[in-house]
């Protein structure tokens, strides 16, 4: 059956420093990979989407990787700062999503 | 006005009551879905429609039904709800973003307790 890990439950960082979050995947093959936040008590907000045949892609302070043949993706935040604690989800995409359990990131000032 | 709404934001009910989750969206988009949250599993589907006359099951729909009232409307109904029917219900649309981007918009979430 498909399944998708991120690296650990919980990261702490020193603000400023760059926080990678790992997304690993078996199973599947997805037609792209898509990154959400989530804040506590909220929906998960989507921030980026990398497509099979991409191998990074870029929005303001993050970077997205897809090595589908290690079938995994990194999210990097360079000059992490507090505001970017929250929960980061991975979710792969063909007809439909199917998520990972979440990374929650924290960023210490 | 939030995109995504769903009703109640927070219940607490008892075993074998029947419940109904309600979701309602501005966006304009055909698909829907309902997805669980539960600590340590992520998020999982359990039904969705790509339109009105065409509805889903997901990963997890047993004990589950749903209804597709209008473009705009996606309720789900726990008919006889259990204590592990407690969790984080999301509701989403899925659509274009700008670019061209496909992604989901989700709601605010309903907070169930099943006692």
């Amino acid at each position: 059956s498909q399944k998708i890990e991120q690296n650990s439950e919980a990261l702490n960082i020193q603000e400023g420093k760059t926080a990678t979050l790992t997304c690993n995947y078996t199973n599947y093959s997805p037609a792209y990979l898509q990154w959400y936040r989530q804040d506590p008590g909220r929906g998960p907000v989507f921030l980026l989407l990398i497509r099979e045949n991409e191998k990074e892609k870029r929005k303001e302070r993050l970077k997205v990787t897809f090595d589908t043949t290690l079938k995994q993706s990194l999210f990097h935040i360079t000059a992490s700062q507090p505001a970017d604690s929250a929960t980061y989800l991975c979710a792969l995409g063909r007809q439909n999503f199917v998520f990972g359990p979440g990374t929650r990131l924290s960023v210490l000032p | 006005d939030a995109d995504v709404t769903q009703t109640p934001r927070n219940r607490i009910t008892k075993t074998g009551k029947r419940i109904m989750l309600e979701c309602s969206q501005t966006k304009g988009h055909d698909r829907m879905y309902w997805y669980r949250q539960d600590p340590g599993l992520g998020l999982r589907l359990i039904y969705y429609s790509f339109d009105v006359k065409d509805i889903n099951k997901g990963e997890i729909s047993d004990g589950y039904s749903v209804s597709r009232q209008a473009q705009a409307k996606f309720s789900l109904s726990l008919e006889s709800a259990i204590p592990n029917q407690t969790a984080l219900y999301f509701c989403a649309t899925r659509g274009l973003a700008e670019g061209g981007t496909d992604t989901q918009y989700f709601g605010p979430g309903t907070r169930l307790t099943v006692l």
